[in-house]
């Protein structure tokens, strides 16, 4: 089974809309990390932002802010006022720390979602 | 700082040839992980390494893949007699430590294999 979900596979926008990708993981363990990674035409995956388990606290960076909700297995990404440089792969990842060593810092992916933003 | 390095950058090889895929990690990363992503699809891991020491392979797809990190800096991914399937881009990544660090990712090396 998958455990991230990223269901939307290509959104594409007007500059200046805003965006929501969206992101569902599924864990057992109660302790494990998010995170959002870009990757643009050139390829080199670009880390973005890392959230705990235990921290459901929003987090808002320049035009981009995160909302993570335990209760839906949810960490969607919002773009605000979208921009043509913003055009990229975005993934959604999950790592586990539930005390397994073996699955102990490895990346779930998901299949990522092609935004493409127009001028 | 340097970030992550990887090369070659392109490798193509004729089916059934070995090859080898170098990774630089960024100085003082004491983990480094290796992930295949097909066309189209997210990143797939395959194997990580604590210093020198291989914590998991169960990644990797087949005997035929094998990674080392012998002084616990650089690491080479092998693949041996290949095959077609194994084309896609190998990407490697570091980072401080493993649960929950953020992973640093090289521009990785897309193998095709003819």
């Amino acid at each position: 089974a998958q455990k991230v979900t990223q269901a939307q596979t290509e959104i594409s926008v007007v500059e200046k809309e805003d965006v929501t990708l969206d992101c569902v993981y599924e864990t057992r363990d109660t302790t494990y990390y998010l995170f959002w990674y870009k990757q643009p035409p050139s390829g080199e995956l670009v880390f973005l932002i890392r959230r705990n388990s235990f921290d459901e606290q929003n987090e808002i960076s320049g035009r981009y802010s995160w909302n993570f909700q335990k209760s839906t297995s949810s960490f969607n990404f919002t773009i605000t006022a979208s921009q043509v440089v913003d055009s990229a792969v975005y993934f959604c990842a999950l790592s586990e720390a539930g005390g397994r060593g073996s699955t102990l810092g490895r990346l779930y992916f998901g299949r990522g979602t092609q935004l493409t933003v127009w001028p | 700082g340097a970030g992550v390095s990887q090369s070659p950058r392109y490798k193509v090889a004729k089916r059934g040839q070995d090859v080898a895929l170098r990774c630089d990690p960024i100085s003082g990363h004491v983990s480094l992980f290796w992930y295949q992503q097909a066309l189209g699809q997210g990143p797939e891991f395959l194997t990580y390494f604590q210093n020198e020491a291989q914590l998991d392979k169960s990644g990797l797809p087949s005997d035929r893949f094998f990674a080392e990190r012998p002084e616990g800096s650089v690491s080479t991914l092998k693949i041996q007699r290949t095959q077609q399937e194994d084309s896609a881009v190998y990407l490697c990544a570091s980072s401080l430590g493993l649960a929950g660090y953020e992973q640093y990712f090289g521009p990785g090396t897309r193998l095709t294999v003819t």
